[in-house]
């Protein structure tokens, strides 16, 4: 089984200022590795994915995550955020083994940009 | 580009009655999900649908829960007799094939009077 912990309930910011949205996974098989983004009222969009290859992964709206195995997490971050980025973040695990598997969500994040 | 689309946006219903949420996956996809998201806590999976069969659900998808593709487009998740621990935001999403991330729709919230 699958479990995300994404320890920060909440994370205020300036805009323009950096920022860090932190998550991490447990899993007893290899998983693939998601961020999803959720504006007010609205579905999940996804943001970025990690499936194989660079651990670096970049999403859009100039989000990137990297993949660190050894800490198994597998943070967002952007260099600079804006006031429409404020919106909640969610972290999401599935299995590799067959491809078809469900997600495994985290808590969220609520990133509040403030001028 | 291809969305996953699900009616109605919001649906009010009485507590004991049925409710038929539905979904439009995007049309060249295989496999097919239902999430809840209660307020305030993480999205949840319910069941997952490929071949026409169930893959997957969770011990939230009881006997009150099914779930059908009654056509090439539709696929629908229905609650027999509703409780009011039923709402909730549903997500449907989708996958066109192995090893690619799921596209969801923009949910049906479920209120249970």
């Amino acid at each position: 089984a699958q479990s995300v912990t994404q320890l920060d309930s909440q994370v205020p910011v300036f805009e323009e200022a950096p920022v860090e949205l932190r998550c991490n996974y447990s899993s007893s098989v290899s998983v693939y590795l998601f961020w999803y983004v959720q504006y007010p009222n609205q579905g999940l969009q996804l943001l970025l994915k990690y499936l194989s290859g660079s651990t670096l992964v970049k999403g859009i709206n100039g989000f990137e995550a990297e993949f660190n195995k050894s800490q198994t997490s597998f943070h967002l971050r952007k260099p600079s955020v804006h006031i429409s980025d404020t919106a909640e973040y969610f972290c999401a695990v599935s299995a590799r083994n067959t491809g078809f598997q469900k997600l495994v969500f985290g808590t969220g994040t609520r990133l509040l940009v403030s001028p | 580009e291809p969305e996953v689309t699900q009616t109605p946006s919001h649906q009010v219903t009485q507590m004991g009655q049925e409710v038929i949420l539905r979904c439009v996956p995007i049309s060249n996809h295989l496999y097919f999900y239902w999430y809840r998201q209660i307020l305030g806590q993480k999205v949840e999976f319910l069941v997952s649908f490929y071949n026409n069969e169930i893959s997957e659900k969770s011990e939230i998808f009881d006997d009150q829960f099914s779930v059908e593709r009654p056509d090439g487009s539709n696929f629908t998740l229905k609650i027999r007799s509703t409780k009011l621990e039923d709402s909730a935001m549903y997500f449907c999403a989708s996958i066109q094939g192995a090893h690619q991330p799921q596209h969801f729709g923009d949910g049906t919230r479920l209120s249970i009077l």
